[in-house]
């Protein structure tokens, strides 16, 4: 079975700096995805960024970025120029890659993230 | 677009007691999960519908949780009777069914946090 562990229970970060959260994995599938969802305070989650495993390039999606180390089944989420909105819980999530394996995701216990103006 | 809507948000209930919880996905994903967040844990699969068969529902975690979706559309997740450890968030997600078997971005809904005295 895959679990998702992310070992930073809370971060802080000042506004404008960057920002890095952990997220290992344990797999023994080749392909996979991996995402990173944010939930706002009373507010829904919503998906961050994705990576596809048999993409050796990091995705990117504006100031939000990853580093995916698939060797190290490392997947860090790193945000650049925090912003006061940045501020979130953030779940790392693992999935399958066909549907016929199932569309599960599992996800990590989350991260805190506080923004400090 | 509506995203997915979730009732009610907040539902506090005595051990023993029943509690159904409903979940509106977006019009015309025929992809539906049920997740569970118990205090401070990882988000936990419970169950996914594709219309309104259960594709899986290997997380779900004992017979007194049933759910429903009659009709393809929206979803009711009852406990009966609840148990202290079944407190948590409760979240719903769906998705549309891809072709090529891809994973497809689930959207999810707001959740709803029941709590059981």
């Amino acid at each position: 079975a895959q679990t998702v562990t992310q070992s930073q229970p809370e971060m802080s970060v000042q506004e404008a700096e960057t920002v890095t959260l952990s997220c290992t994995y344990d797999t023994s599938e080749s392909d996979y995805y991996l995402f990173w969802y944010k939930q706002p305070p009373s507010r829904q989650m919503i998906l961050v960024i994705r990576q596809e495993a048999y993409k050796q390039q990091n995705a990117t999606e504006n100031r939000f970025s990853v580093n995916f180390q698939k060797a190290a089944k490392s997947f860090s989420l790193k945000i650049s120029d925090s912003q006061l909105g940045d501020a979130a819980m953030y779940f790392c999530a693992y999935r399958r890659f066909l549907m016929e394996y199932g569309n599960k995701l599992v996800f990590g216990a989350g991260t805190i993230l506080r923004v400090k103006s | 677009e509506a995203g997915v809507t979730q009732f009610p948000s907040h539902s506090v209930i005595e051990k023993g007691q029943t509690v159904t919880l409903r979940c509106d996905p977006i019009s015309g994903h025929d992809n539906l999960y049920w997740y569970r967040r118990v205090m401070g844990k990882e988000i936990k699969f419970l169950l996914h519908f594709v219309k309104e068969s259960k594709q899986d529902e290997s997380g779900m975690p004992n017979n007194r949780f049933l759910a429903e979706r009659t009709g393809g559309t929206y979803s009711t997740l009852k406990v009966q009777p609840a148990e202290l450890e079944d407190s948590g968030v409760y979240f719903c997600a769906s998705s549309q069914v891809r072709e090529d078997n891809r994973a497809e971005e689930q959207y999810f809904g707001p959740g709803t946090r029941l709590t059981v005295t």
